[in-house]
């Protein structure tokens, strides 16, 4: 069964980069047709989506996040990352990992999520 | 963007009870529709998707039905592990893919 675990800083200072990982386990983030999500959550908030990439490195992200929002894969390693730069306190959030099923498409698999607090 | 709406905010019910979530899009998606579970601490979990369809390993108390713009979530019978929030998904006019506000559903 594919595993998400999300990792990364839990503070991140105002005006910084945000920078967190997602590691892929139990299968190789290279198999099938599958693209790699980030979603975040805003405390007591629903759900945002921020972008995906596929294995070859083909990418979307959200309209509202897309300048300051890079995704990347290190096949390799079986991961995948998030950047976000210029933070702010809105930026605080639960971020998760998962994947997309066919890129467009619903989340499967997802990560349990990790908590980034932007703050001096 | 595509704005989903979902209701009630709350719904306070017993074990036992069957439920009905809804969500509702602004514009019409036709069955481009996932559910989704979440609780504290856990991984999210994929409920139905194509509007109707469980995935893996989803006991048959879950059903999802509707198409372009009006979906329901049914849980037949609540067991005490469902207590939780849900989240409607919309996957056809993307990006962004765009999700509610959740359900929560909390013992009566």
């Amino acid at each position: 069964q594919v595993q998400l675990q999300e990792s990364g800083p839990g503070l991140v200072k105002p005006s910084q980069t945000l920078s967190l990982t997602c590691t892929v386990s139990g299968g190789s983030i290279s198999s099938g047709n599958y693209f790699w999500s980030w979603v975040r959550q805003h405390p007591g908030k629903g759900l945002e989506w921020i972008g995906y990439i596929s294995d070859s490195g083909t990418t979307h992200y959200n309209p509202s996040l897309k300048s300051r929002v890079t995704i990347s894969v290190d096949k390799s390693k079986n991961l995948f990352s998030l950047t976000l730069s210029s933070v702010t306190a809105a930026d605080t959030a639960m971020y998760y990992c998962a994947r997309d099923v066919a890129g467009g498409s619903f989340l499967d698999y997802w990560g349990q999520g990790t908590l980034v607090t932007v703050s001096s | 963007e595509m704005v989903m709406t979902q209701s009630p905010a709350t719904l306070s019910v017993s074990p036992g009870e069957r439920v009905t979530l809804s969500c509702r899009a602004s514009q019409s998606v036709s069955t481009s529709l996932a559910w989704y579970q979440m609780k504290p601490g856990q991984a999210p979990r994929l409920l139905i998707f194509g509007a109707s369809t469980r995935a893996t390993g989803i006991p048959a108390r879950f059903s999802g039905s509707g198409s372009g713009t009006e979906f329901t979530l049914t849980i037949s019978s609540l067991q005490s592990e469902d207590f939780a929030v849900y989240y409607c998904q919309q996957y056809n006019n993307w990006p962004p893919y765009t999700f509610g506000q959740g359900t929560k559903l909390e013992i009566k």
